[in-house]
């Protein structure tokens, strides 16, 4: 299984683009990176996934460095209610979608 | 739509009892994943069903933990003998085919006294 790492903890100001890092040294170059969030007291959410190129949906937009060993999560507007623990997934070794959570960014946005 | 059902929401019962937690998942999702989060830390997979059939079952703690999908849609995940380590929130994601993209419920905050 790909291991990710993440910055423990990150801080924003409303209204401003949230960049989220995430090391992912060991991913495959068929292995797509996952992004989930977990607000408080509710079940994950996923955000977006990518394998080499960038990414934008309408929660936020993923970088993907070229030798694909980082990615960057960008929330454009980050809001209050964007506070949550965000989780950078890789891929299960076994093909089977398992998702192997780290400990993930808790990102506080404060107004 | 709906989305994942979990019942109940919390469930506190007593060390060495028994106990069921229910997932509802999307309709039509064939894939089914169970995970479970202690205070601090990220989920961790336990068992992913395919259809009816557990495919994976390599996260599951020992044997006192078990889970059913009878009829390839609704999963009971089945505790044996409980143990105050088993106090965790056990969540509950399907998935349209088995891949990295699931929505999960609200959980099932399990105490055990």
């Amino acid at each position: 299984d790909a291991k990710t790492t993440q910055p423990p903890s990150m801080d924003c100001a409303e209204g401003r683009a949230a960049n989220l890092p995430c090391n992912h040294s060991t991913i495959s170059g068929n292995e797509y990176v996952y992004w989930y969030r977990q607000i408080h007291s509710q079940g994950p959410q996923y955000i977006i996934h990518g394998l080499k190129n960038n990414e934008t949906n309408e929660m936020a937009s993923l970088i993907i460095t070229e030798d694909r060993k980082s990615s960057t999560l960008i929330l454009p507007h980050a809001t209050l209610r964007d506070t949550a623990v965000y989780y950078c997934i890789g891929p299960d070794s076994g093909n089977t979608g398992k998702l192997i959570f780290g400990q993930g960014t808790t990102l506080q946005v404060k107004p | 739509g709906a989305g994942v059902s979990q019942t109940p929401s919390n469930k506190v019962t007593e060390k060495g009892k028994y106990v069921e937690l229910r997932c509802d998942p999307i309709s039509g999702h064939t894939a089914l994943y169970w995970y479970r989060q202690s205070l601090g830390q990220g989920p961790e997979f336990l068992i992913y069903f395919q259809g009816t059939g557990a495919a994976d079952d390599s996260g599951l703690p020992n044997d006192r933990f078990f889970a059913v999908r009878p009829e390839g849609s609704v999963s009971t995940l089945k505790i044996q003998r409980t143990e105050r380590g088993d106090s965790a929130v056990y969540l509950c994601a399907s998935s349209p085919t088995g891949s990295g993209i699931q929505y999960f419920g609200a959980g099932t905050r399990l105490s055990v006294l």
